[in-house]
């Protein structure tokens, strides 16, 4: 069945930066897209960026120049990377899969993993 | 960015009650818009998509409604395992943006 689980450490250091893992089974990276999704605790949902099924990438403009996403399709992850981390980052990031195709959204996602800036 | 304002922020509601949660955007976003529902310490849950198609295995008592820049949830017949916070997305337009939320509780 379809799964994705996150990974990375749950503590980053101010102004190091961030690296999750987003491992998947059940379908294949070259036929869904995967996006990345934060939510602070008790607060709303921000869409972070997406990697396509032909591996190129968009980002959310405010986290643009800070984040990156990458993957591995013969080990079926997706990576992501932001640098210089500050408290206002502490949130629990998701990947979730696209429903379908482009311009859909979210039918499955991870259960998340949680992140604390910390010194 | 597409901003989406979500109401009300908070509902209490009981058993067997029918319930509305609106969802308004500040543009027209072609009914590109979904509901999740999501539980204390869950990842959200995909219920609608293209405003009104039910996802596979949501209970019939979920529907979703509306066009241009004004949506709505509505939950028929309330059902305790129903109590979570429900969020809104448009996705017509990158950045795909949500609705700040909306805390569902008994009455």
């Amino acid at each position: 069945q379809v799964q994705l689980k996150e990974s990375g450490p749950g503590l980053v250091q101010p102004s190091q930066t961030l690296s999750l893992t987003c491992t998947v089974s059940g379908f294949s990276l070259t036929s869904y897209n995967v996006h990345w999704v934060r939510q602070p605790t008790g607060k709303g949902l921000e869409w972070m960026g997406v990697i396509w099924t032909g591996g190129s990438t968009d980002y959310n403009s405010a986290l643009k120049s800070r984040l990156s996403i990458s993957r591995d399709t013969s080990k079926s992850q997706v990576f992501l990377k932001m640098n210089s981390l500050q408290t206002e980052d502490i949130a629990t990031y998701y990947c979730a899969r696209e429903l379908n195709s482009s311009y859909m959204p979210f039918d499955y996602w991870g259960q998340g993993v949680m992140v604390t800036v910390s010194s | 960015d597409i901003r989406m304002t979500q109401s009300p922020a908070s509902l209490s509601a009981s058993l067997g009650e029918t319930v509305n949660i609106e969802c308004l955007a500040s543009e027209d976003i072609y009914s590109d818009l979904a509901w999740y529902q999501q539980k204390p310490g869950k990842s959200p849950q995909l219920l609608i998509y293209n405003a009104n198609s039910l996802q596979n295995g949501v209970p019939s008592r979920f529907s979703g409604s509306g066009s241009g820049t004004q949506y709505s949830l509505k939950i028929n017949s309330l059902q305790s395992e129903d109590v979570a916070t429900y969020f809104c997305q448009q996705y017509n337009n990158y950045p795909n943006t949500f609705g700040a939320g909306t805390k569902l509780e008994l009455k």
